[in-house]
């Protein structure tokens, strides 16, 4: 069963830092690429961010480009999303999901499965 | 930035009957739409992508259609379980994703 598994979020204040965690079970992490998808509380979905498989790509949204990092580690089967200079607009369900396809290491960005989500909450 | 609009913002139809939802897209996209369901308190969960290809499991009552700016969504015979909020998204540009339609059965 392909599962993939959030941690890492938490209440934090504006300006502070949080690195999220997608630990990756019952597929071969290594050859898909990834990506993080928020949604804040009752809205809707907003992609954030992608990573083809051996990290050479990556692509940020124009809202966290220059505050977030998306990193991986296919030893550990891990996805990270490094988030830097927190905002009160940032709160959201993080969720990591893998691609459907993964063609030359390049996702197509079609996003299943996806995890179970991870609670970002910035306030003051 | 694609921008893409979902119709209608609600529906609410009974069991058996069918369910036909609208996603327009601000400009032409190909065929790179993909539809996702999302019940409450869970994740999202990919139905169609490429417009109208079915994921795996995905029952053959979800069928997607249309390209370029107008794309739909129909769910025929309708169940209880199919109640839930149904998202488009593209992959033209930047993923974006529709405002979604909540489905009441």
């Amino acid at each position: 069963e392909v599962l993939l598994v959030e941690s890492g979020g938490g209440l934090v204040k504006p300006g502070e830092s949080l690195r999220l965690s997608c630990t990756a079970s019952g597929f071969s992490f290594s050859t898909y690429a990834m990506n993080w998808v928020r949604q804040a509380p009752g809205k809707g979905l907003e992609w954030v961010s992608s990573i083809s498989t051996v990290g050479s790509f990556i692509y940020y949204a124009d809202s966290v480009k220059g505050r977030f990092t998306i990193s991986r580690d296919n030893a550990q089967k891990s996805l990270f999303l490094q988030m830097n200079s927190l905002r009160v607009d940032d709160t959201a369900i993080y969720y990591c999901a893998r691609d459907l396809n993964t063609i030359f290491g390049v996702g197509r960005n079609w996003f299943d499965p996806w995890g179970q989500g991870t609670l970002v909450t910035v306030s003051s | 930035e694609i921008v893409l609009t979902q119709s209608p913002a609600t529906l609410s139809l009974s069991p058996g009957e069918r369910a036909t939802l609208s996603c327009r897209a601000s400009q032409s996209i190909s065929s790179y739409l993909a539809w996702y369901q999302q019940k409450p308190g869970q994740a999202p969960r990919l139905l169609i992508y490429d417009s109208s290809d079915r994921a795996t499991g995905i029952p053959a009552r979800f069928s997607g259609s249309g390209s370029g700016t107008d794309f739909t969504l129909t769910i025929s015979n309708l169940e209880p379980e199919d109640s839930a909020v149904y998202y488009c998204q593209q992959r033209s540009s930047w993923p974006s994703f529709g405002g979604g339609t909540k489905v009441e059965i």
